[in-house]
């Protein structure tokens, strides 16, 4: 079973307009959420991250938004550029629970498109 | 510093063969972890050490698969009688134990490995 579930395998966005990629979880035991992004050929990137006990974090363009109830969370990016074209993951660990591996979801591309 | 390094970066193996993978982790990370990633998939989880002790190892660690991280620095990741259905890449990610960014992993750029 996916306990953390990407369901767009794919987006495209033009530059300069927001990018808005989406994450579903159904483990209740997770506490930590992390964005990472990969290119190709190399390993993932960490982008940015959110604990369970807020709903929002912002790093420059980036911003996750968690909706505990809901068991879900996004990513924003505004404005987008071409050089956010890559494959996004979301994951998440259960870190209260001692369990500090992270679950990853299949991924997202997004594309950027000049 | 210059992140987490892995070598080799590509391996290509005959089935049957055994092959060995290293991983450095960021110089003051005392977190190692060990992913495998295949094509379509995001990265999974195979085992994670803090310093020198080996603390959760995924049921995709098969009997053939063992790591070490002597003395809490580098890893190694070996592959005994290797299948065709250990080709991926394997990642390694390092962390610090304590602090507000101790959850967050750094990855390495993978080793990918052919089995043919």
């Amino acid at each position: 079973d996916q306990q953390v579930k990407q369901n767009s395998p794919s987006l495209s966005v033009q530059e300069g307009r927001i990018s808005i990629l989406n994450c579903d979880y159904t483990n209740s035991m997770f506490d930590y959420f992390l964005w990472y992004k990969k290119y190709p050929a190399e390993g993932p990137t960490f982008l940015i991250s959110i604990s369970s006990i807020k709903d929002k974090n912002e790093d420059g363009r980036f911003t996750v938004f968690l909706n505990k109830s809901a068991k879900h969370l996004s990513l924003h990016i505004v404005p987008s550029q071409p050089g956010d074209s890559a494959v996004y993951f979301c994951a998440a660990s259960a870190n209260g629970a001692g369990s500090y591996q992270l679950t990853f979801g299949k991924g997202t591309k997004l594309s950027v498109i000049p | 510093d210059t992140g987490v390094s892995q070598d080799p970066r590509h391996k290509i193996t005959k089935r049957g063969q055994n092959v060995t993978f290293r991983c450095d982790p960021i110089s003051e990370h005392n977190r190692l972890y060990w992913y495998r990633q295949t094509l379509g998939q995001g990265p999974e989880f195979l085992t994670y050490f803090q310093n020198e002790a080996q603390l959760e190892k995924s049921r995709l660690l098969s009997d053939r698969f063992s790591a070490e991280r002597p003395k809490g620095s580098f890893s190694t990741l070996e592959i005994q009688r290797t299948e065709q259905g250990d080709s991926a890449m394997y990642l390694c990610a390092s962390s610090l134990a304590a602090g507000g960014t101790s959850y967050e992993q750094y990855f390495g750029p993978g080793t990918r490995l052919t089995v043919t």
